[in-house]
């Protein structure tokens, strides 16, 4: 099962900072938090991910609470392209399987 | 587009056909993983190889037969299969390397639909 919790969706407005939230409070001090995201009709295309320490790419930010039971996705400006579902995945530490919650519907508005 | 190559795009097929889907990948990952999303809905885990030997099987029926033939293919063949098996199969290849923080890289996945 599923180990995270995240809104079903938000709104965005084009140019603005879009911050998703995803809680994983019973995640294992080795499992690492993963996001994804997911345009219609296309596979699942990797942002990021993390252990313990805030992780920053060309795509986004990773901000991990100090005790690891939430984190947040920042896509810094949002454009109309970044309209997808994006999924937070905690990686299952004994089994390596990355097994997919429901994700947050993102639509960013013009 | 990516770096996971999925065939054929689109695949429409009778309950009582045989067909396989086709994944390949050259980015020398030898972890290798079949998903499964009907609409709406996520990706659900299917099947994982590693190092070519099946690793996980997430008791999938057996109409449903994966094989490995090298790092760089993973085929799905079908047979039998029920309209409610209709569903986009997505597959991701793997890091094994670097173990549980290697990302996985997806396809854009074969359209199946059974009638």
């Amino acid at each position: 099962d599923a180990k995270t919790t995240q809104p079903t969706s938000m709104d965005c407005a084009e140019g603005r900072a879009a911050n998703l939230p995803c809680n994983h409070s019973t995640i294992s001090g080795n499992e690492y938090v993963y996001w994804y995201r997911q345009i219609h009709s296309q596979g699942p295309q990797y942002i990021i991910h993390g252990l313990k320490n805030n992780e920053t790419n060309e795509m986004a930010s990773l901000i991990i609470t100090e005790d690891r039971k939430s984190s947040t996705l920042i896509l810094p400006h949002a454009t109309l392209r970044d309209t997808a579902v994006y999924y937070c995945i905690v990686r299952d530490g004994a089994t390596n399987k990355l097994i997919f919650g429901t994700g947050t519907l993102l639509a960013v508005q013009p | 587009d990516t770096e996971v190559t999925q065939t054929p795009k689109h695949l429409v097929m009778g309950m009582t056909n045989k067909k396989s889907l086709k994944c390949e990948q050259h980015m020398g990952h030898r972890a290798m993983y079949w998903y499964k999303q009907k609409a709406k809905k996520p990706p659900e885990l299917m099947f994982v190889y590693s190092y070519e030997k099946l690793s996980i099987n997430e008791s999938v029926p057996s109409r449903f037969s994966p094989e490995c033939p090298n790092s760089s293919l993973l085929n799905l063949h079908l047979h039998a299969l029920q309209p409610e098996d209709s569903a986009l199969y997505l597959c991701a290849s793997s890091d094994t390397g670097s173990s549980y923080n290697s990302p996985l890289h997806f396809g854009n996945g074969t359209r199946l639909t059974v009638t």
